[in-house]
Formats: structure tokens, sequence, C-alpha cells
């Protein structure tokens, strides 16, 4: 099956720094999410960009469909920023399951 | 975005007895949905694929005797934990994909404490 990298494993930011975290796979994919896991378990939808980039806020998030790899951006850094961020793949077609990333756990420290 | 609701959010149950977990589209209609379990510090793994009206799909390794699914309408999904025993707690979470843009929403998860 499709394996899923996500670097780096952790991460600890001071508040007001920014940040990249990657997501490589290893075959080709229609679909790709990013997802902010919140300290009670929560998944919150950050991006569903199977290929380009987009901009919400401080976080913005480019795909390169053909190379393989994600990339999320996060400027401006707040401790509410914290918790584990995913990746997650998969094709298109809404009977098609999703493959997680390792996740990136962020600390934002003030 | 669209909406998927689990219930219950936390469970503690005593060994061998079964738990009932639900997971609810509000504000569409899945035909498929997702379980996933997350162990502590770890990524989530799909266990299941759930098909309304018919047989759920699991993945390898995963006791399909054990994690009973049913998914009898458009817009539920139960995943029971049976003869539930201390290795079987974590945290379960559901989801479904939007018909529309095919965006995977998740439910707010389970977390499942056996004693």
């Amino acid at each position: 099956g499709i394996q899923v990298e996500q670097s780096p494993p952790d991460l600890i930011l001071q508040e007001g720094a920014n940040s990249t975290l990657r997501c490589n796979f290893s075959d080709s994919v229609n679909n790709l999410q990013w997802f902010h896991q919140n300290p009670w378990g929560q998944l919150i939808n950050l991006f569903y960009i199977p290929s380009g980039t987009k901009q919400n806020g401080r976080l913005s998030a480019t795909t390169v469909a053909t190379e393989r790899y994600s990339l999320l951006y996060i400027s401006s850094s707040q401790t509410t920023d914290s918790g584990v961020y995913f990746c997650a793949v998969g094709d298109t077609g809404t009977a098609s399951k999703l493959t997680f990333g390792t996740g990136t756990r962020l600390q934002v420290t003030l | 975005g669209a909406v998927v609701s689990q219930h219950p959010s936390w469970v503690i149950c005593k060994s061998g007895t079964s738990v009932k977990i639900e997971c609810r589209s509000l504000d569409f209609q899945a035909t498929t949905m997702f379980w996933y379990r997350q162990f502590p510090k770890q990524s989530l793994m799909l266990m299941a694929t759930s098909n309304e009206g018919s047989k759920a799909t699991y993945e390898q390794g995963v006791e399909k005797d054990k994690f009973l699914i049913n998914h009898a309408s458009l817009t539920l999904s139960t995943l029971t934990v049976t003869s539930a025993h201390p290795e079987d707690s974590s945290f379960y979470i559901c989801s479904a994909r939007s018909p529309g843009t095919g965006e995977a929403f998740f439910g707010q998860g389970t977390r499942l404490t056996v004693v």
C-alpha cells in the first residue's frame, strides 16, 4: 500500500515563528488533506489540496502531485497551533479511504 | 463543511462487555463510512470500511467478529466492540466523505477504556 511520511516528527517553536511541515507519499494520489488534531483528539480540516496552493489566514499549503509531496506552512505561530498535524492521501470518490501520514507534533511556546 | 457526529465521546466499560459507538452524517448521506483507531502518540489506522446495506470491509489484521459494523441507513454507522479487553482501549474515530467535494470529515472520536 501507499506509504506516507511526514517530517519533522516533532517541532518546538516560539510564538511568532514560522514553520514548514512536509508530507511525502510513495504513489500517485488524487486526494490529499491536511488535518490538525487538537488535544481532545478532534481532527480539524485544514486543507483539501490534491494539487496547487491554497491559503487560509496564517496557514497555507502547496501540493506538487507530480513530485509526490505536500507542504504546510504556518506563519506567526500561536500557542493554539499546538497539536499534531496529519496529512492523509487517497483517491477521489466517497468510497475511497484515506491513508494517514506519520504526523508532526508541534508545540508552540511563549 | 459537512458534519459528522460521533457518540459517545468517551466510555469506560468492564472487561468482557460490549460497547456500541455511533457515527452519523448530519447534513449529507453517506453510503460509505470509515472507522479508524488511534493508539497513543500514533497515527490513525483504518480498521474497516462501512457500506450501507452490505457487509463491511475489514483491513488485514482486524477481527471482524470482535469489531461488528452495521450501516443500516444512509446517515448512521455503528461500531460494536464485543467482549472488550484492556488491549481494545483506544481512540476510535469515524469518517465520511462529502458527496459534493469528496473531502473527508471526521467525528469527534470516542475514547474507550476497558477496565
